[in-house]
């Protein structure tokens, strides 16, 4: 099992462009999640799912957009890219029964925002 | 406002000593609550959980964290630090099972002096 994947792993962007994170997994999780991580602020939610088809907003959704069209794939959309957009972007998955289980971390993509 | 709260942004301890990170929740009811460690540039790995039964809970790397109900707390401990354990801490909780959204502190960043 390769675990949560996430691609790329670095990315700088000029102001205004759009780009994709995409984050997968092997494990047949239902559950995968978006995080953002910046100094003194812990990781924050961004978006959510709990299964195909199905998704909905964190504590910072803003900017950011997502789909979940199949089990292991959860791409995050930065459509207009802004420079408080620079940020680590983290991935994770987890069964959805049980909230009490493990969530599993991708190795995440350090993005900056120009 | 329902939170976590790490008090302390950054600790430095000596190898060989003990090490207490505290961990504060403000939610009603008693959420799962975590522990995650970031070594630098990494992701994150689980060091430990709690959902119920005993309130002293045994991780891997020898860590340990007592629940207390009363002070709303779930601290992680370790007897004796070594090098290997700078890093970054962060507490978690979800607090409804309903949604299982993990909600993270703001972390604690160890220093561990020779």
């Amino acid at each position: 099992n390769a675990g949560v994947t996430q691609t790329p792993k670095f990315q700088v962007l000029k102001t205004g462009q759009s780009m994709t994170l995409q984050c997968a997994q092997d494990m047949n999780h239902e559950y995968m999640s978006w995080y953002r991580q910046d100094p003194g602020m812990g990781l924050r939610l961004i978006h959510y799912s709990v299964g195909a088809g199905i998704t909905d907003q964190g504590e910072v959704p803003n900017g950011y957009n997502v789909s979940r069209s199949t089990t292991e794939d959860f791409p995050l959309r930065l459509l207009s890219a802004a420079p408080s957009q620079t940020s680590v972007y983290f991935c994770a998955s987890r069964p959805l029964q049980g909230s009490y289980n493990e969530q599993f971390f991708g190795p995440g993509t350090r993005l900056t925002v120009l | 406002a329902q939170s976590v709260t790490q008090p302390d942004i950054h600790i430095t301890v000596s190898e060989g000593a003990s090490l207490e990170l505290r961990c504060n929740y403000s939610y009603g009811a008693t959420p799962y609550l975590f522990w995650y460690v970031q070594s630098p540039g990494q992701g994150l790995q689980l060091l430990l959980k709690y959902f119920s039964g005993d309130t002293l809970v045994q991780g891997i790397k020898g860590f340990e964290a007592e629940f207390k109900r009363s002070q709303s707390s779930f601290n992680l401990r370790k007897p004796s630090v070594h090098w290997s354990d700078a890093a970054e801490y962060f507490c978690a909780v979800v607090p409804s099972s309903n949604t299982g959204k993990l909600i993270f502190g703001q972390g604690t960043t160890l220093q561990v002096k020779p």
